[in-house]
């Protein structure tokens, strides 16, 4: 049970490319999301999905684009990379939805450590 | 003025001092609320949930006080592994919107 997996672990681009962040968990969770994290700002969601083929906007979208086409699978892509998307990138799945507050702890992957020069 | 705001620290204390951590959310409509603990260039696992009438874990007490919009970690006997960053997380309406604070820096020291 590998949980929640995310590549790649490291990244250096130049500003101007496109890449996709894989993330993918096998926990058949319905809910999963991407965050970044920089110093001192905290964990700011950027997309998230609550099952396959719903996806919806967090905090800070601009310059994203995500998709679900499966349960498993949660890409994120970065359109045209610039400098202020250098940060840690995290994928996160849990399992409740809705109403359903009990059981709905989120599991992260590893993160992807992004610099955009 | 951010949704959910810790004090960054860092707090510096001897192995086995007792330390608490406090987290204000702004949003009154907010449901569930966490504790995760990340290690350096790690990410963020589960410490605890944070229930209504406060709750233990071992050395770890999780309190919440929906009258002043805050919940309290409180971490006795620390150990030297205790050192991380502490962050509080806050879960909003529905429970799909998951706000993280910034994390609360503690080192734990011989």
């Amino acid at each position: 049970n590998a949980g929640v997996t995310q590549t790649p672990k490291f990244q250096v681009l130049k500003t101007g490319q496109s890449m996709t962040l894989q993330c993918a968990q096998d926990m058949n969770h319905e809910y999963m999301s991407w965050y970044r994290q920089d110093p001192g700002m905290g964990l700011r969601l950027i997309h998230y999905s609550v099952g396959a083929g719903i996806t919806d906007q967090g905090e800070v979208p601009n310059g994203y684009n995500v998709s679900r086409s499966t349960t498993e699978d949660f890409p994120l892509r970065l359109l045209s990379a610039a400098p202020s998307q250098t940060s840690v990138y995290f994928c996160a799945s849990s399992y409740g939805t809705g109403g359903n507050l009990g059981n709905t702890e989120a599991f992260f992957g590893q993160g992807t450590r992004l610099t955009v020069v | 003025r951010k949704e959910v705001e810790q004090d960054p620290g860092p707090f510096n204390v001897p192995e086995g001092a007792t330390v608490a951590f406090n987290c204000t959310y702004s949003n009154s409509a907010s449901q569930s609320f966490f504790w995760y603990r990340q290690d350096c260039r790690k990410e963020p696992k589960l410490l605890m949930s944070v229930y209504s009438s406060g709750n233990e874990d071992g050395r770890f007490t999780a309190q919440l006080n929906r009258a002043s919009q805050y919940i309290s970690l409180l971490i006795r006997d620390s150990k030297l592994s205790d050192s991380a960053t502490y962050l509080c997380v806050v879960k909003g309406t529905g429970g799909f919107k998951t706000i993280f604070g910034a994390g609360t820096r503690l080192f734990v020291k011989a």
